[in-house]
């Protein structure tokens, strides 16, 4: 199984600042196509999880673009510029390249 | 508007069945593969399982393979989880999931 490692754990930032969040697997995440089918999700507090961005850098439905994905491979960053007070939560990263689909242990954003 | 509605949970004995029911509205109910997530008390995500848009291939990770059964009704836009052998680990959120939406989650609990 792909196994998801995800970092930190939990962050206490700043409306205003900006973060990153690591996401490294075990195997790359390059399928077969030639995509990277690594995504991020948010679990805004008492909410189901809402997908932020797919194959690694693309804007979901409706997200701003305060948010970023980058990386390739087997490295993965998630970025959110300017934290908002919406943007608490947990964040996930998740692969559907290889069965079973897996998820990183999530990071917890806490507004200071 | 997509709209992912599930039904079905409750308290359930161990070794017991229950089947879970996700009702589709707002897209294509057959243009898409189709999953089921869980997320146990205070924890991370759980791929469950997946099906393909005509229901010929599911998918399923070793946790629940041979106790779990996914399917689906295209023409009633309709996504199912039969659950059977149930034990005190499957106690969680049962979320139906799009790629890009994801239901309000429907709980289960095994419990003596």
């Amino acid at each position: 199984d792909v196994v998801m490692t995800q970092t930190p754990p939990s962050l206490s930032v700043a409306i205003g600042q900006s973060v990153s969040i690591s996401c490294k697997s075990s195997q790359s995440l390059v399928y077969s196509d030639g995509k990277t089918y690594l995504h991020w999700l948010l679990q805004s507090p008492g909410r189901s999880p809402k997908r932020l961005i797919y194959q690694v850098s693309n804007l979901g439905s409706g997200v701003p673009d305060r948010f970023s994905g980058t990386g390739s491979q087997k490295d993965f960053t998630l970025k959110i510029s300017r934290v908002e007070a919406e943007d608490l939560g947990v964040y996930y990263c998740a692969q559907t390249t290889h069965f079973p689909l897996t998820f990183g242990s999530g990071t917890k954003l806490e507004i200071k | 508007e997509v709209q992912l509605v599930e039904s079905g949970g409750g308290l359930v004995q161990p070794g017991r069945s229950l089947k879970l029911s996700c009702a589709a509205s707002g897209f294509t109910f057959s243009n898409y593969y189709m999953a089921w997530v869980r997320q146990a008390p205070k924890k991370g995500l759980e791929w469950v399982a997946t099906i393909s848009t005509s229901g010929s291939r599911t998918y399923y990770p070793d946790s629940v393979k041979g106790r779990f059964t996914i399917s689906r009704d295209n023409a009633k836009s309709s996504l199912y989880l039969q659950m059977n052998s149930l034990k005190s680990e499957d106690t969680a959120t049962y979320y139906c999931a799009r790629d890009d939406y994801w239901g309000q989650g429907v709980m289960v609990t095994v419990s003596s």
